[in-house]
């Protein structure tokens, strides 16, 4: 199996643009989501298939990818938006999670 | 309403065997394929495999072949995951969350297991 691999972290001022990464070798070959975790709750889908955004995920939430790498953004991003992303990603059969990255809104 | 409820929280001791659960409600358990992921303390998601529970198909991650058991009883819409011998190593949240057509959307509210001496 391959890593994708994502920051440790990233800052952001409230009402700033939030850019996460993700790249994996074969990240070109396969969709990509992103979850978000909150400290003591359980993980929220917010992008699919790349780009998609599920019902109740705010607009400012896109996804986006281009060869192996695949981007999380987030526009005016607001102090609830504070949390660990992590990408996804499969490889054959299997499932792969990025190492995850702590978002933090200054 | 999709629900994944999971089974509580629970102390063991090295060696001792455990079994925990994740029930489905509010769909078709057996239409969708159920996964579990492990979360060791203050680190990232690890996917550990999955299970359709119409056929009890499986898959398991390289690194959890051998380590784990997945399962399902589709007459009770309950999935499982069992380990025969604990480790301190085991000590960690593990969530069980259904795959469907926009991915891992639903997930349970996750089961903490504490292994120690």
């Amino acid at each position: 199996s391959y890593e994708l691999t994502q920051p440790p972290s990233v800052s952001v001022s409230p009402g700033q643009t939030a850019s996460i990464t993700c790249s994996g070798d074969k990240l070109g070959e396969t969709n990509t989501c992103w979850f978000q975790q909150k400290p003591g709750q359980s993980p929220l889908l917010v992008i699919y298939q790349n780009y998609k955004r599920p019902s109740g995920i705010p607009a400012r939430f896109s996804g986006s990818k281009s060869g192996n790498a695949a981007t999380l953004t987030i526009s005016g991003t607001q102090a609830m938006d504070e949390a660990d992303y992590y990408c996804q990603a499969w490889d054959s059969s299997t499932v792969i999670f990025g190492g995850g990255t702590k978002l933090t809104v200054l | 309403e999709v629900q994944l409820v999971q089974s509580g929280a629970e102390v063991k001791k090295p060696g001792e065997s455990l079994k925990i659960s994740c029930q489905g409600s509010g769909y078709s358990f057996t239409s969708n394929w159920i996964g579990w992921v492990r979360q060791m303390p203050g680190k990232g998601l690890e996917w550990m495999g999955i299970i359709f529970p119409s056929d009890s198909d499986t898959t398991y991650s390289p690194s959890f072949q051998g380590q784990v058991t997945i399962s399902a009883d589709k007459s009770i819409n309950t999935a499982y995951l069992q380990w025969s011998s604990l480790k301190a190593s085991d000590s960690a949240m593990y969530y069980c969350t259904r795959l469907d057509s926009s991915g891992y959307s639903h997930w349970g509210q996750g089961t903490l297991v504490t292994v120690s001496s």
